[in-house]
């Protein structure tokens, strides 16, 4: 699986907007870029997935750059229970293929 | 979405002794599921892939007498930390692919080994 880069902490005031950056240069043409979050001592929870285009659904909004070496994604009114850890995972998009997850972003959202 | 239980989600058993973790996908078939394992402040690790009606795979390091995977059915796989030892205590944590390779988790499982 490609390798991704996230910053380890952000910050983020709650009503606005979170942008997290992930990097994943060395991502191949049929793997797709999958967001999770964690909540703490819970499961983690799906967030969003793509392959090249923009996506949106009702939690967040996922910008993959033209090249796919990047993305983001962007939470667009934070609450202080969007505080998580956020994960950035690409991997092939058909189901048996093993999830890896890395460090992660740490979010913080305040008051 | 699709729903992935697991039960228990706490368990305190004492050295030497074995537990059970269940893994079950409620709303769809999973003919693979997975076994993570997270220290506190660390990432999860994954630890086996588990197959329904063949044996597991292991991850480099992680010992397979000790975790014994058993994946009966297409919705169900269990855990079995056998010979428990304080140094097990963690949180472990299954998962299972829907659509579109999207894996939907459990809400994990914290062991405490006395």
């Amino acid at each position: 699986d490609a390798k991704t880069t996230q910053p380890t902490s952000m910050d983020c005031a709650e009503g606005r907007a979170a942008n997290l950056p992930c990097n994943h240069s060395t991502i191949s043409g049929n793997e797709y870029v999958y967001w999770y979050r964690q909540i703490h001592s819970q499961g983690p929870q799906y967030i969003i997935h793509g392959l090249k285009n923009n996506e949106t659904n009702e939690m967040a909004s996922l910008i993959i750059t033209e090249d796919r070496k990047s993305s983001t994604l962007i939470l667009p009114h934070a609450t202080l229970r969007d505080t998580a850890v956020y994960y950035c995972i690409v991997r092939a998009h058909t189901g048996g293929f093993k999830t890896i997850f890395g460090a992660g972003t740490r979010l913080f959202v305040k008051a | 979405g699709a729903v992935v239980s697991q039960h228990p989600s706490r368990v305190i058993c004492k050295s030497g002794t074995s537990v059970k973790i269940e893994c079950r996908s409620l709303d769809f078939q999973a003919t693979t599921m997975f076994w993570y394992r997270q220290f506190p402040k660390q990432s999860l690790m994954l630890m086996a892939t588990s197959n329904e009606g063949s044996k597991a795979t292991y991850e480099q390091g992680v010992e397979k007498d000790k975790f014994l995977i058993n994946h009966a059915s297409l919705t169900l796989s269990t855990l079995t930390v056998t010979s428990a030892h304080p140094e097990d205590s963690s949180f472990y944590i299954c998962s299972a692919d829907a659509m579109e390779g999207v894996a939907f988790f459990g809400q994990g499982t914290r062991l405490t080994v006395v």
